[in-house]
């Protein structure tokens, strides 16, 4: 299996524009985490999915985020507009809630993402 | 609410000698427990888990660590230390049933010393 796959690796952009990060989980896995990783902060959940229905959004900063996961194999984190301090890694993760054996998550090589 | 401590933001180490890192749960029944392992610029590996089996679980590199609930601890060893290990560190704690959050330690960096 080729794993999480995240997509850019890397993004620039300038203040007020709109980001958009992709995510395509691993093959099977009905679960799909959204984090955010940052010096101060640590690594915080955003958002997570189950069957590609939002679980729970209370991670989620402000309402200038937003997540959806229109299918089994791809989920988006927007950030509209963005700000200097959204810069952060942000990674994807993905986990198979059926198998009691693989409570796992398994993490993307992550977006990094600097806003200027 | 669940939460978990890692004590100890930095630890180096000599090559070859003991790694042991630190983790702390708080939960009201015990959880599933996670040690995952960050190389520079990647994404977070699983080391090992702990989901109500074993006590001693061994995971990958030569990693394992002892659930014990007497002390709401999940701590980490390695018995010897390779220059390959350095890298950082993060315990996760998992509830049994209700939700599939993880809540995530801040994480020990571990240095290896040659």
């Amino acid at each position: 299996d080729a794993g999480v796959i995240q997509s850019p690796r890397h993004e620039v952009t300038e203040m007020g524009q709109e980001v958009t990060l992709r995510c395509k989980p691993i093959s099977g896995h009905d679960y799909l985490f959204w984090y955010r990783q940052t010096m101060m902060r640590g690594l915080e959940l955003l958002i997570y999915f189950n069957n590609n229905v939002p679980i729970d959004d209370s991670g989620m900063p402000e309402d200038r985020f937003s997540a959806k996961m229109p299918n089994a194999s791809f989920s988006t984190l927007k950030i509209q507009p963005s700000e200097p301090r959204d810069s952060a890694v942000y990674f994807c993760a993905s986990s198979r809630g059926r198998d009691r054996a693989s409570y796992e998550q398994y993490f993307g090589p992550g977006t990094r993402l600097t806003v200027t | 609410a669940q939460s978990v401590t890692q004590l100890g933001s930095h630890v180096s180490v000599s090559e070859g000698a003991l790694v042991l890192l630190r983790c702390n749960y708080s939960s009201s029944v015990p959880p599933y427990l996670f040690w995952y392992v960050q190389y520079p610029n990647q994404g977070l590996q699983l080391l090992l888990k702990y989901t109500s089996a074993a006590t001693l679980v061994k995971g990958i590199n030569g990693f394992e660590a002892e659930f014990k609930k007497s002390e709401t601890s999940f701590h980490l060893t390695k018995p010897s230390a390779h220059m390959s290990d350095a890298a950082e560190y993060f315990c996760a704690v998992r509830a049994t049933s209700g939700t599939y959050k993880y809540i995530f330690g801040t994480g020990t960096r571990l240095k290896v010393l040659a």
